[in-house]
């Protein structure tokens, strides 16, 4: 079963424009880690936040984490058209190593 | 460098067939998963392997079984095949340990159950 919630499971914005996705899980983690996925391919690794950290930048990418909310979110700033794609959170939870649960997704759509 | 490998792309089989599926994880890793990407159903973790030993298993029936060789490579077979067994199966890979690491995954085997 899945342990995230991701909302909106769909976002639609103009170029330019941020995204803002949230994903939300049910018990105690070791990191959080957001993935992108374009159509029918595999998952791109796009940023891994471990339960001590509270924010963490990469490039256009802001994640931040509530653990006391058990809550993340992801912006991604200035989006483009290529960022059209869905996006998962995936948790490793205590004691289950390095294995992932991933949430529902959200389908970002930008346009020109 | 190149990254994860998975073959075949597509795979089409009838039902109570076995299927195959293999990954070549990024060189210097030594963890493998395999995921199951079915539709409506999302992605569900199936197997973890390190060091050629099973480290963890998802809800999966037995007839879902994999093995990691000596060079990390590994193989996924699923026996009986059922219908429901339709679906993308991601292969990723990350360096060794149980703390936090990124798992980098292939673009997956579609299997297609006839």
């Amino acid at each position: 079963s899945q342990q995230g919630e991701e909302d909106p499971q769909a976002l639609s914005i103009q170029e330019g424009e941020n995204a803002t996705m949230n994903c939300s899980y049910k018990t105690s983690i070791n990191n959080l880690q957001w993935y992108r996925q374009n159509s029918g391919r595999g998952l791109v690794h796009l940023i891994l936040i471990r339960s001590n950290e509270r924010e963490k930048h990469s490039g256009r990418l802001r994640v931040t984490l509530d653990t006391s909310k058990k809550s993340s979110s992801l912006l991604i700033t200035a989006s483009r058209a290529a960022d059209t794609a869905s996006y998962f959170c995936a948790t490793a939870h205590t004691g289950g190593g390095n294995k992932l649960t991933f949430g529902t997704g959200t389908q970002l759509k930008v346009e020109l | 460098e190149a990254g994860v490998t998975q073959s075949p792309t597509h795979l089409i089989k009838t039902r109570g067939q076995q299927a195959t599926l293999r990954c070549s994880p990024i060189s210097g890793h030594t963890s493998v998963y395999w995921y199951q990407q079915a539709l409506g159903l999302g992605l569900q973790f199936l197997l973890w392997y390190d060091e050629g030993e099973e480290r963890n298993r998802g809800n999966f029936p037995p007839r879902f079984s994999g093995r990691q060789f000596p060079n990390y490579s590994s193989e996924l077979n699923v026996n009986a095949l059922e219908l429901e067994d339709s679906a993308l199966y991601l292969c990723a890979s990350s360096l060794r340990g149980t703390d936090s690491k990124p798992q980098h995954f292939g673009d997956g085997t579609r299997l297609s159950i006839l």
